[in-house]
């Protein structure tokens, strides 16, 4: 069972917005400002998109954005594209002792 | 541009070892946090463990706690991972990743992922 909850799958048409949801706790997600959220494809390394919960690496469009609230956080999609079809997982860090980073359990986005 | 390698990825039996290598390249090594992470087959992603950049502060997920070991060779600019007693449920793809932001699991640059299968 992963350390963060996310829906199993989400769907939208194309030109769409969709939202995938990741809930942790307050020793992680709510504890701190290091959510991240990576898409990766079939059979390919991840890629991440979102970090610090609300920040985009340089060359991830602005269609990708992060927020929290509380101990849940999220990731929007905006304007669906085909190529944004796979899987999408949140982590957290979670403290400097112990279990450092956790994982949710990812989110198959299929669009329609 | 930065790049990371893996490599060292086997088939190896219950109990046995194996050493993961990461080349790194298009970075300062040495000043970076990097992590393990692993997948197996048909599942999702795992935080396993990391390093900061001067070696001396490491971190494990409880499932490897123990029987894996982190390091790195800022000299060859490569990070390692050593497992033993490995287990069927240690059968992954692990994937080496660069950290931007302390530690915090910030990871911006993965590698393509070496493969590991422990079965008798």
């Amino acid at each position: 069972q992963s350390a963060l909850t996310q829906p199993p799958s989400a769907s939208g048409s194309p030109g769409q917005s969709v939202t995938i949801s990741c809930t942790g706790t307050s020793r992680d997600v709510g504890g701190y400002n290091y959510v991240s959220w990576f898409h990766q494809h079939p059979g390919k390394a991840p890629k991440l998109l979102i970090y610090e919960v609300t920040k985009r690496p340089s060359g991830v469009p602005d269609r990708f954005s992060g927020s929290r609230s509380g101990s849940t956080a999220s990731l929007t999609v905006s304007g669906l594209q085909a190529d944004d079809e796979g899987d999408y997982y949140c982590s957290s860090y979670a403290g400097s002792s112990g279990i450092n980073v956790v994982f949710g359990g990812g989110t198959k986005l299929t669009v329609l | 541009e930065v790049q990371l390698v893996e490599s060292g990825g086997d088939l190896v039996q219950p109990g046995g070892s194996l050493r993961l290598s990461c080349a790194a390249s298009g970075f300062t090594f040495s000043i970076y946090w990097m992590h393990w992470v692993r997948q197996a087959p048909g599942k999702g992603l795992v935080w396993v463990s990391r390093i900061r950049g001067d070696g001396r502060d490491t971190g494990y997920d409880d499932s490897v706690e123990g029987r894996f070991t982190i390091s790195r060779d800022n000299a060859k600019n490569t990070l390692y991972l050593q497992m033993s007693s490995l287990r069927a449920d240690d059968t992954a793809v692990y994937y080496c990743a660069r950290d931007v932001v302390l530690g915090s699991g910030s990871l911006e640059n993965w590698g393509q992922g070496t493969v590991v299968t422990v079965s008798s």
